[in-house]
């Protein structure tokens, strides 16, 4: 079967490094998504992992291991704004599916 | 560039009435499409998705339908509502290819 896991929740202080796990497990695997949702707010798009390794953009990087099923969002000099739910999803080959995790809430600290 | 348009935005309805919500796309073609909601301090959970028109799966067995009437055009629809169908409803489209873009979000309320 399919499955998604990551933390509930998490806090850290502002200007400090947080690291937000995601495991999946598929038969089969197209694409590793991370978004960033505020309170209220649709999710909007972070990153996109489909091959091994680590995708860096400004702030925010995603890693991805497939023979691990693990990902994770690394996110550095965090920010107050930073506070959000992070959600992690995986899409599963030939599916036009999504399946994402419950998400994390992070909670950034003065 | 695609733009995704979701309405309304909140929405309190009494049980027992109709809705209809309504999710556009605009500047892309044959959108995948698909209708999520989240239920406070939970996950997404997909309700209906549409590789195209007419073609409609739904995901939860529930009081609720959808439709697609055109290419770009993806509406949720019930005929009576239920105090449980409160949530936040999330219309998304993908090319298949690359990622998912969410519509603004509709908060419906049913007191």
């Amino acid at each position: 079967g399919q499955n998604i896991d990551q933390p509930t929740e998490m806090t850290a202080t502002e200007g400090a490094i947080v690291q937000i796990n995601c495991t999946y497990q598929t038969s089969g695997f197209n694409g590793l998504f991370w978004y960033q949702q505020h309170a209220g707010e649709a999710p909007t798009f972070l990153s996109y992992n489909v091959l091994d390794g680590l995708e860096e953009k400004g702030r925010f990087s995603s890693f991805l291991s497939r023979s691990k099923g693990y990902s994770y969002l690394l996110l550095k000099e965090l920010q107050m704004k930073d506070s959000a739910s992070y959600l992690c999803a995986f899409q599963s080959g030939g599916s036009y599916i999504p399946t994402f995790g419950r998400g994390t809430s992070l909670i950034v600290h003065p | 560039s695609q733009t995704i348009h979701q309405w309304p935005a909140t929405l309190v309805q009494p049980v027992g009435s109709p809705l209809s919500l309504e999710c556009t796309v605009e500047g892309t073609s044959n959108p995948n499409l698909y209708w999520y909601r989240q239920a406070a301090g939970r996950g997404l959970q997909l309700l209906f998705y549409s590789v195209g028109i007419g073609q409609i799966s739904s995901e939860v067995p529930q009081n609720l339908s959808a439709s697609r009437p055109q290419d770009r055009q993806f509406i949720l629809s019930s005929k009576k509502l239920l105090l449980s169908d409160s949530g936040f409803y999330l219309c998304a489209w993908s090319d298949g290819n690359y990622g998912y873009t969410f519509g603004s979000g509709t908060r419906l309320t049913v007191v």
